[in-house]
């Protein structure tokens, strides 16, 4: 079965850190771009940063509003993806989704899969 | 960043109707354009992407069509495991954007 589980979530103090992962299963997870999306309590999705594949570098793009506090890595042999996550703020709690990244020629890379998401909440 | 506008954001509808939603993008973005649904308490769910192909598994009572600026999800037959929220997204450039949503409800 293809699945995304996300683990890492919980409290944390404004500008603590807090690591996320993203365990996938069933598919070839190499071949992949994976990203993360984060979604506010009661408000709408919120793409967050992308990494690519062993093939384009394992680069990495971000959203201004997490760009040099939040890193994205992977590894290929354990088919995990986390999110390192530091200098937190009030505004990024939310629940955070990885998300499957296909390719294809007409397509282009295009969201696939979902998991359930992990809950981050940063508060005093 | 490219502006991801969605109409309406909220609408009423019964069983059994058809129902479009639109997206607009405020510069052109092709037909990089996906459609996601999500439901009270999930995670969103993919439907279309290229804003027309359907992803595997979706019923073909969801199409979609557009390109450049403008694009709808139009739904055929509504169902009540239909209601729900529904976000357009586009993936032509950086950063990835979404429209705020279209809430589904029943009338």
């Amino acid at each position: 079965e293809v699945q995304l589980v996300e683990s890492g979530g919980g409290l944390v103090q404004p500008g603590g850190s807090l690591r996320l992962s993203c365990a996938a299963s069933g598919f070839r997870f190499s071949d992949e771009y994976m990203d993360w999306v984060r979604q506010a309590p009661g408000k709408g999705l919120e793409w967050v940063g992308r990494t690519r594949n062993r093939g384009d570098s394992y680069t990495t793009e971000y959203a201004a509003s997490v760009k040099g506090r939040f890193t994205m890595s992977r590894d290929d042999s354990k088919s995990l993806m986390d999110l390192q996550m530091n200098s937190l703020k009030t505004e990024d709690t939310a629940v955070y989704y990885c998300v499957r990244v296909l390719f294809a020629s007409y397509s282009g890379w295009y969201f696939h899969l979902w998991g359930r998401g992990t809950l981050v909440t940063v508060s005093s | 960043d490219i502006q991801m506008t969605q109409s309406p954001s909220s609408l009423s509808a019964s069983v059994g109707d058809r129902v479009t939603i639109t997206c607009r993008a405020s510069q052109g973005i092709s037909h990089y354009l996906a459609w996601f649904q999500q439901r009270p308490g999930k995670a969103p769910k993919s439907l279309i992407h290229a804003a027309s192909i359907l992803q595997s598994g979706v019923p073909s009572k969801f199409s979609g069509s557009g390109s450049g600026t403008e694009f709808t999800l139009t739904i055929s037959s509504l169902q009540p495991e239909d209601f729900a929220t529904y976000y357009c997204q586009q993936y032509n450039s950086y950063p990835l954007t979404f429209g705020g949503g279209t809430k589904v409800e029943i009338k």
